[in-house]
This record gives C-alpha cells, structure tokens and sequence, in this order.
C-alpha cells in the first residue's frame, strides 16, 4: 500500500461531534502535513508536524505524531458543517525535501450532518 | 497578497491537442512544485522548479509532458498530443522556502 494512507475512507457525523481521521505511512520521515480539500476546489494547508513533535493544536485541529507506529490522527473538534470536506496526510520523506516531496494519501471524505 | 493563481480553471482538448496549463506563485514565491490529481486518488507530484531552472521532475512522464518557469512570467506545465488518461486536476503550488507549499486551486483538464 502506499505512503500516507487515510482511515477510514469515509465518515459522516452530526454537527457538533467531533471527527477522527487516521493516516499511516511506511517510510521515515521528516514531518508530516494535514490538507484539506473542499469539493472541486484546491487544497489548504492545515498543519505540520516534524517528527520529533507528538502533538500540535490549531484552533479547533488537533493533531498527533506516533513514530513508532508511523501513524498520525487528526482531531476536528466541535465540527461544524463548513468543515465537510476531504482531508488528506502528506508526508516529508527523512531523506528531505519540502513541497516537492510530498507523499498524499487518498483522503478521508468527511460529512458533516446538519 | 493574491494566492496562487492557476488558470484556466477547467480545460477542455480533445484528444491529439495541446494543454498549457499556468500558475503565478505567490508573491516573492520563488519555488513551484506540480501536482496531478487522478480522480479519486491522493495526488502525486510531477515537477519542482525554480525560477528558470527545473529542480526535480521525476514525477513527470518521460513524454509530451514539460514544464517552464521563466523569469518573468508564470510557469507553464505543457501537455502534447492529449490523451484520455491526463484527464485529472493539475495543482500546482508555490512557497518562499521549500518546506511546504501554498497550493493553487487547480486546473481540471478535461480530455474528449
């Protein structure tokens, strides 16, 4: 399987609960970057963990680094229905590299119910 | 301070034309990077440029693929004789150092 795999596929939740998006990946790395995609638009950049972090926090984003499990999650807090979108992990290979050596996943498909 | 532009938004070819596909960077930006997006998969990088120089383009196809980024100007990803299959979203993005790039909101090329 490839590098930077998002889990699950698909979620759908109400309005207020908070969504948990996982991403695994295979090779080391030097940090770690959270996209987010709204339907047929371009992707923002949400936040970047290195690998030597375990957690960082942008308003209501949590993220978390496990290096020896090679997994990260993103934690949506409090969602709101502006926040139904595709959120994908990208990683930065260790060997370096910036934008040009991102690695995306597939992307977690959110919906958020109103 | 405008984001990064790409245009045109949606492209239309048929099959055997040329796509020329722009993206002005960011402003004092002087990294581009491209990356395509098939439908429903993650995307995957194509090309890193610098101004007039092409960093790294293992990710483009060895044919009818090139891509610029002239000294003044946008650059210009450029795709010969279309097919099918290069029916996807083409992003590309900018950034001031290499860490991580601010990403454009793509162009959708469509091949009949």
């Amino acid at each position: 399987s490839q590098q930077g795999e998002e889990d699950p596929q698909a979620l759908s939740i109400q309005e207020g609960e908070n969504a948990t998006m996982n991403c695994s990946y295979k090779t080391s790395i030097n940090n770690l970057q959270w996209y987010r995609q709204n339907s047929g638009r371009g992707l923002v950049h949400l936040i970047l963990i290195r690998s030597n972090e375990r957690e960082k926090h942008s308003g209501r984003l949590r993220v978390t680094l496990d290096t020896s499990k090679k997994s990260s999650s993103l934690l949506i807090t409090a969602s709101r229905a502006a926040d139904t979108a595709s959120y994908f992990c990208a990683t930065v290979p260790h060997s370096g590299g910036g934008a040009d050596g991102l690695t995306f996943g597939k992307g977690t498909h959110l919906i958020i119910q109103p | 301070n405008a984001g990064v532009m790409q245009n045109p938004r949606h492209l239309v070819r048929r099959r055997g034309q040329e796509a020329r596909l722009r993206c002005s960077p960011m402003k004092g930006h002087s990294h581009v990077y491209w990356y395509r997006q098939l439908p429903e998969e993650g995307l995957k990088f194509m090309v890193y440029l610098q101004k007039e120089n092409i960093i790294d383009e293992s990710g483009m196809p060895k044919e009818r693929f090139s891509a610029e980024f002239p000294k003044e100007g946008p650059s210009i990803l450029r795709i010969q004789q279309v097919v099918r299959g290069d029916s996807a979203a083409y992003f590309c993005a900018s950034s001031h150092e290499r860490e991580f790039g601010f990403f454009g909101p793509g162009t959708r090329l469509t091949v009949l």
